[in-house]
């Protein structure tokens, strides 16, 4: 089954370091993965996606993210975060189907100063 | 353009009563979405749209109804609330299939069941 997994669920960073979040994924086929942030209180954004191609995919905001299919990864990342930058962030996995997505259970980044 | 609306944004129930949730796009998206959040959970899906006239059950379907009111409309129904209900409503849309498009999401309903 398929299937997406954020093994941090929370992560604090200083501002003006580098962040990597994690997310791995199980899909039998070339898998259609996003990467969406939740602010606080709101609805959720894209901040990239990736179908095929290029494996290191650039978002908004100054987001990456590097799809790795030998290790079945799909790694956020970002060089220098920002106050800003502190949401929840979800990797999501496009069906089978291609009728939904199917969401890991999430990352909390807080940013100290 | 206004994207993804929903009423209310917030709401508290009694077990037992019922309500219904309304989203409506105005994007001319053909796809249309409701997923619940809770804590530690993520996102889940309850039901779906693929196009208008159609609809499909997700992850977590029990306890819920939906209706596919026209191309700009999805709304959600709980018949009889429980306290298991209790969580954050999403709804989303897109323009075809999830798989391939951008879902844009409603800023959510927050609903407290007693």
């Amino acid at each position: 089954a398929q299937s997406v997994t954020q093994p941090d669920i929370h992560i604090t960073v200083s501002e003006g370091a580098s962040l990597e979040l994690r997310c791995n994924y199980s899909y039998g086929a070339t898998p259609y993965l996003f990467w969406y942030v939740q602010s606080p209180g709101q609805g959720l954004q894209l901040l990239l996606k990736y179908f095929s191609g290029d494996t290191l995919v650039q978002g908004i905001k100054g987001f990456e993210a590097e799809f790795k299919r030998s290790q079945s990864s799909f790694n956020l990342r970002k060089p220098s975060v920002h106050w800003s930058d502190a949401a929840e962030y979800f990797c999501a996995v496009g069906n089978q189907a291609g009728t939904a997505l199917i969401f890991g259970k999430g990352t909390t980044l807080s940013v100290s100063s | 353009n206004a994207g993804v609306t929903q009423t209310p944004k917030f709401q508290v129930l009694k077990t037992g009563q019922s309500m219904t949730l309304q989203c409506a796009q105005d994007m001319n998206h053909n796809s249309m979405y409701w997923y619940r959040q809770d804590p530690g959970m993520g996102l889940r899906l309850i039901y779906y749209s693929a196009s208008e006239g159609t609809t499909d059950k997700g992850e977590v379907p029990n306890g819920y109804n939906v209706s596919r009111l026209n191309k700009r409309e999805f709304s959600l129904r709980l018949e009889s609330a429980a306290p298991s209900q209790t969580s954050v409503y999403f709804c989303a849309s897109s323009l075809q299939g999830a798989t391939y498009n951008e879902q844009f999401f409603g800023p959510g309903t927050r609903l407290t069941v007693l």
